[in-house]
């Protein structure tokens, strides 16, 4: 199985901060990687998916990056809302996996 | 629209079984991937299953964890995808979300839409 090593678990920043997450693949899987955000209480949703594809109605600020084992998510300048657990996960075969998740707290 | 919804969670104890559901509107259901995800409590995001659609006869892939005691199923009369889960465990305790697959080529993920989820406490 294609393990997700994500870093940092979690990230402390003030709003308009810029924060940086990277996702390292322990295998080469290309472009696929979708990037997912969870806030408690809601559905997850995907932001960025084949690396750098931007979900229709996600913000610009978020953006993604990355091939083969090295990925990263940036957003560009932190909102309010943006506060929240990010998760990547490969789709390049079976089984799909997620990273650990990273927790974006307010400093 | 689209819209699903999970329903089916409940306290179960370890062994024991429950199924799951999601009803899903707003779209040919026929014609999409569906994904199991859930979250276990103050750890991480986990695949669970996938069934293809109906071009591939609704056929599955599970996660290990899955493999041998939950089951992926369809129904077409009522735009549903089940997930019975037999032999539960404590670690299976969790918040399960089913999630409609966005594909590009062959390469699908666990995708744009997302249900609300339903909660999974295994206890005895």
């Amino acid at each position: 199985d294609i393990q997700m090593t994500q870093s940092p678990s979690s990230v402390s920043a003030s709003v308009g901060d810029r924060v940086t997450i990277t996702c390292r693949a322990s295998q080469g899987i290309s472009i696929y990687v979708v990037w997912i955000q969870l806030k408690p209480g809601k559905a997850p949703k995907s932001l960025i998916y084949a690396a750098s594809n931007l979900e229709s109605g996600v913000p610009s600020r978020f953006s993604g990056s990355g091939y083969d084992t090295h990925f990263t998510l940036t957003i560009s300048s932190l909102q309010p809302e943006d506060f929240a657990t990010y998760y990547c996960q490969h789709y390049y075969n079976y089984p799909l996996t997620f990273g650990g998740g990273t927790k974006v707290e307010i400093k | 629209e689209v819209q699903l919804v999970e329903s089916g969670g409940a306290l179960v104890q370890p062994g024991g079984s429950l199924r799951l559901s999601c009803v899903a509107s707003g779209f040919a259901f026929s014609d999409h991937y569906m994904d199991w995800v859930r979250h276990v409590p103050g750890k991480g995001l986990e695949w669970v299953g996938r069934s293809r659609d109906h071009s591939k006869s609704y056929t599955t892939e599970y996660a290990a964890s899955a493999k041998g005691r939950f089951t992926i199923s369809r129904d077409e009369s009522t735009n549903s995808v089940h997930l019975q889960m037999s032999n539960l465990k404590t670690e299976d305790t969790a918040v399960y979300f089913c999630a409609r697959v966005h594909c590009i080529g062959v390469y699908c993920y666990s995708g744009e839409y997302w249900g609300q989820g339903t909660l999974v406490t295994v206890s005895s």
